[in-house]
């Protein structure tokens, strides 16, 4: 059974500063990763992918992947309090034939204070 | 507007009764999948579709079907052997190999 797995939080960070996010997954053979962030009461919403090791930065989110490790993160700066959601990690180890058969983590908590 | 239409936004089951949730996408996405989510839970994936009339099971499809008869809808039926059908459901597309969008979701609670 593969398995993703996130703290469930909350984090809690003050507004301006750094959160950092951590997802560590069971199948080594996963080659695609994703952060989707889901407000309350609303669907998941895609902010990152990342295909390699290494980081990918878009904005004020990076991505940090670490195959050997099997974890992946995702940085947000000058946090802020629209950022407060829940962030899913989302991983994609079964390529063959085609498709995404995504991993769902349970999803981190973040709690951005004034 | 290019997306994905769930609908409907709530629906309350009846015991014993089967209710259809709707997924349409206007984005020529090849695939399709169906999740659920429960409270404090991530996502299970339930059934997807690659392909037109193909369609396989994902890790909780008992209780549910589904059908892909044509490319921009994949409709799921939650049947009366579902026994605990109450949950957030989400429809999510994408080209084969990329990243899964998704709809808003339904709401579906027993009556």
């Amino acid at each position: 059974q593969k398995e993703v797995e996130q703290n469930s939080g909350p984090l809690s960070v003050p507004e301006g500063a750094i959160a950092s996010l951590n997802c560590t997954y069971s199948d080594r053979g996963s080659q695609s990763f994703f952060w989707y962030r889901q407000y309350s009461g609303k669907s998941p919403e895609l902010i990152m992918s990342i295909y390699s090791n290494g980081d990918k930065e878009d904005g004020r989110f990076t991505a940090q992947l670490n195959k050997a490790s099997q974890y992946v993160s995702l940085l947000i700066r000058d946090s802020q309090p629209s950022d407060s959601a829940t962030y899913l990690c989302a991983v994609n180890g079964d390529l063959t034939g085609g498709g995404n058969k995504l991993t769902f983590g349970t999803g981190t908590q973040l709690k951005v204070e004034l | 507007d290019g997306g994905i239409t769930q609908s409907p936004k709530y629906l309350f089951r009846k015991e014993g009764q089967n209710v259809t949730l709707s997924c349409e996408q206007n984005l020529n996405h090849d695939a399709m999948y169906w999740y659920r989510q429960d409270p404090g839970q991530g996502l299970r994936l339930i059934y997807y579709s690659q392909i037109v009339n193909d369609f396989q099971k994902g890790d909780i499809a008992e209780g549910y079907s589904v059908s892909r008869e044509k490319k921009e809808s994949f409709p799921l039926t939650v049947t009366s052997a579902q026994k605990n059908p109450t949950a957030f459901y989400l429809c999510a597309s994408s080209m084969i190999n990329q990243p899964q969008h998704f709809g808003d979701g339904t709401r579906l609670s027993i009556l």
